[in-house]
């Protein structure tokens, strides 16, 4: 089966740094996206890994360990509009279907 | 550039009646995407286009879910007989080719079946 796992809610204090998991069983894998979705409104994309590593874009990281089945994004200097859900997503091998995660909604306090 | 637009914003519907969401998705980029979106849930994905290949529908919760892709552009969804389960978001994303990694979202699609 396909199952992605995130936490739901979590909170942060502006300007600190903000660490979300995401850990993943799908059948084959083409990789991993993460999207923000401030409410109300459609995602937009943040971050790609299909190899091992970690992916440095500006205020935004990502990380994908694909023998553990398992991505974190990592915000860093935490600003008031990162208030937001983000959503981890696997692209399996298995024609084009991505697969979403439930989200986890990020709220980030002054 | 334009982005990918879909229409209606908003749509309210009585239960059993038909409906039909359209996406028109970025110019030039030959894959699409729809996805269901409830209150506070993930995104569930529906149906896949490529170019002129057979989409995958593997998504599709019913046989009253059906899309169409006219000339490689344009999309319709249609739901028929709708039910109140079928209230959510409805989105649609495209992107250059199955091996670009960005989906382009478009702002959704808000169905309410009374």
């Amino acid at each position: 089966g396909q199952n992605i796992d995130q936490p739901t809610e979590m909170t942060a204090t502006e300007g600190a740094i903000v660490q979300i998991n995401c850990t993943y069983q799908t059948s084959g894998f083409n990789g991993l996206f993460w999207y923000q979705q401030h409410a109300g409104e459609a995602p937009t994309f943040l971050s790609y890994n299909v190899l091992d590593g970690l992916e440095e874009k500006g205020r935004f990281s990502s990380f994908l360990s694909r023998s553990k089945g398992y991505s974190y994004l990592l915000l860093k200097e935490l600003q008031m509009k990162d208030s937001a859900s983000y959503l981890c997503a696997v692209r399996s091998n298995y024609g084009q279907n991505f697969v979403f995660g439930p989200g986890t909604r990020l709220s980030v306090l002054p | 550039g334009a982005g990918v637009s879909q229409s209606p914003s908003n749509k309210v519907t009585e239960k059993g009646k038909d409906v039909e969401l359209r996406c028109d998705p970025i110019s030039g980029h030959t894959a699409l995407y729809w996805y269901r979106q409830s209150l506070g849930q993930g995104l569930e994905f529906l149906i896949y286009f490529q170019g002129n290949s057979a989409p995958d529908k593997s998504g599709l919760p019913s046989d009253r879910f059906s899309a169409e892709r006219t000339g490689g552009s344009v999309s319709t969804l249609t739901i028929q007989r709708t039910q109140q389960e079928d209230s959510a978001v409805y989105l649609c994303a495209s992107s250059l080719s199955r091996g670009q990694e960005t989906q382009y979202f478009g702002p959704g699609t808000r169905l309410l079946v009374l």
